[in-house]
């Protein structure tokens, strides 16, 4: 039921771009990001919603494809700040009409001056 | 700022123990969420709560069992505590009932079972 994630994991000069992608075999109704620092918390990204709403980050961008259950997370001209581990979450229908998010194992990105 | 706070940053308990992770949050947020995470398994669902008294089962929910007396309040409990549960431990909550929102996670706990 984890949400898959490619890579998983990838070293970036500053300045260049990586894209993170994220595939369910589940109908989605959302999907989410996160990125974790070591020894940090988890932080929020962004939502994108089915329809294509989307909602956060304002220098990170993505993308959902809501018939292929995927969304890719785009970070271009990348910063040392953006080190960490990324996280998708995927939003489905548990039955009931109760919701579940389940995150997928990360990403590790690693950007290197 | 929405704060999310745990009890303990590091905690060490042996096999067959009762534990008790504690999770408070001070934004009058709906639901409230325990994953626990390990190594190259990203984020597990243990357990999640849309409201005071109600509890949801996540992924992971064997060997553990949830209580939410009061809405900022959401605890964690391992009845017999046993090395395999060993593991960093992040609560969450966020604040829409209708929709899954943006969580916001605390600091976690490092859970040590001897």
């Amino acid at each position: 039921q984890q949400p898959v994630q490619s890579p998983q994991a990838v070293i970036l000069r500053e300045g260049e771009d990586a894209v993170i992608n994220c595939s369910s075999s589940k109908a989605l109704y959302s999907v989410h990001w996160y990125r974790q620092k070591h020894g940090e918390a988890p932080v929020f990204l962004m939502i994108l919603l089915k329809g294509g709403e989307q909602k956060g980050h304002e220098k990170i961008s993505a993308s959902f494809n809501e018939k292929k259950q995927q969304s890719s997370l785009y970070l271009t001209a990348s910063q040392l700040s953006y080190s960490g581990t990324y996280f998708c979450g995927t939003e489905w229908d548990s039955g009931a009409g109760s919701y579940q998010l389940t995150f997928g194992k990360g990403t590790k990105l690693s950007v290197i001056p | 700022d929405v704060k999310v706070t745990q009890s303990s940053r590091y905690l060490v308990k042996r096999t067959g123990e009762k534990v008790f992770l504690e999770c408070v949050q001070d934004m009058d947020h709906e639901n409230m969420f325990w994953y626990r995470q390990d190594p190259g398994l990203g984020l597990r669902l243990i357990y999640f709560s849309y409201d005071v008294k109600m509890k949801e089962k996540g992924d992971i929910p064997e060997g553990y069992s949830v209580s939410r007396e009061k809405k900022e309040r959401f605890s964690l409990i391992l009845e017999s505590a046993s090395t395999n549960q060993t593991s960093m431990y992040l609560c969450a909550s966020s604040l829409s009932l209708a929709v899954l929102d943006e969580q916001f996670f605390g600091p976690g706990t490092r859970l040590t079972v001897l």
